[in-house]
């Protein structure tokens, strides 16, 4: 398996712009985390779903962003509009339900830079 | 929610020395510590985890000891290698949730 798959790598963006994220996670994993990461915050859990459904989402920093699963392979973490403060690393992570492990799975990560 | 708490934030050590990171949570509830090594440019990689009704776990020179008592658990990678500079994460969960510490930068110096 190619691992969990995010795109774009880099995103550089002016503020106001719409930016999406996208996240293909592992074949017959069941659950799919968004995580950012900062300097000052660390990893920060966003957004996470079980069977395509989103459980907890109270680490969404505000009503600008949103995700969403349509099917098993693919998420999109959405900013609208986009601010300076959100530059950051968004990392996708998956983990199939019921393994020996808890082990998540993270992506190569999106850099987002917010001009 | 549980908060995590880790030191070092940076690390030096001459190759072939030890290294140790150290993390303290506050969720007695928490059962799972992973630790994630997370290389320049790249994603955080699983590298060792322990659960809670194990005290010690070793994987070649790595190495995980769990205090629930004292809420606290470390690292240790003896005989460091320069391949072994990254920035080390330890995290504590007690279901699908993983918090995480800030993370420590470890450089091994040749």
């Amino acid at each position: 398996d190619a691992g969990v798959i995010q795109s774009p790598r880099h995103e550089v963006t002016e503020m106001g712009q719409e930016v999406t994220l996208r996240c293909k996670p592992i074949s017959g994993h069941d659950y799919l985390f968004w995580y950012r990461q900062t300097m000052m915050r660390g990893l920060e859990l966003l957004i996470y779903f079980n069977n395509n459904v989103p459980i907890d989402d109270s680490g969404m920093p505000e009503d600008r962003f949103s995700a969403k699963m349509p099917n098993a392979s693919f998420s999109t973490l959405k900013i609208q509009p986009s601010e300076p403060r959100d530059s950051a690393v968004y990392f996708c992570a998956s983990r199939v339900a019921g393994g020996r492990r808890n082990e998540q799975f993270f992506g190569p990560g999106t850099r987002l830079t917010v001009l | 929610g549980e908060n995590v708490e880790q030191h070092p934030s940076t690390l030096s050590v001459q190759e072939g020395d030890s290294a140790v990171i150290k993390c303290t949570y506050s969720d007695s509830a928490s059962n799972y510590f992973p630790w994630y090594k997370q290389e320049l440019g790249k994603g955080p990689q699983l590298i060792i985890d322990i659960r809670s009704n194990v005290g010690e776990k070793k994987d070649q020179r790595i190495a995980v000891t769990l205090n629930k008592t004292a809420k606290h658990f470390s690292l240790h990678i003896t005989e460091t290698q320069p391949e072994d500079s990254a920035v080390y994460f330890c995290a504590a969960s007690m279901g699908n949730q993983f918090y995480f510490g800030t993370g420590t930068s470890l450089t091994v110096i040749p």
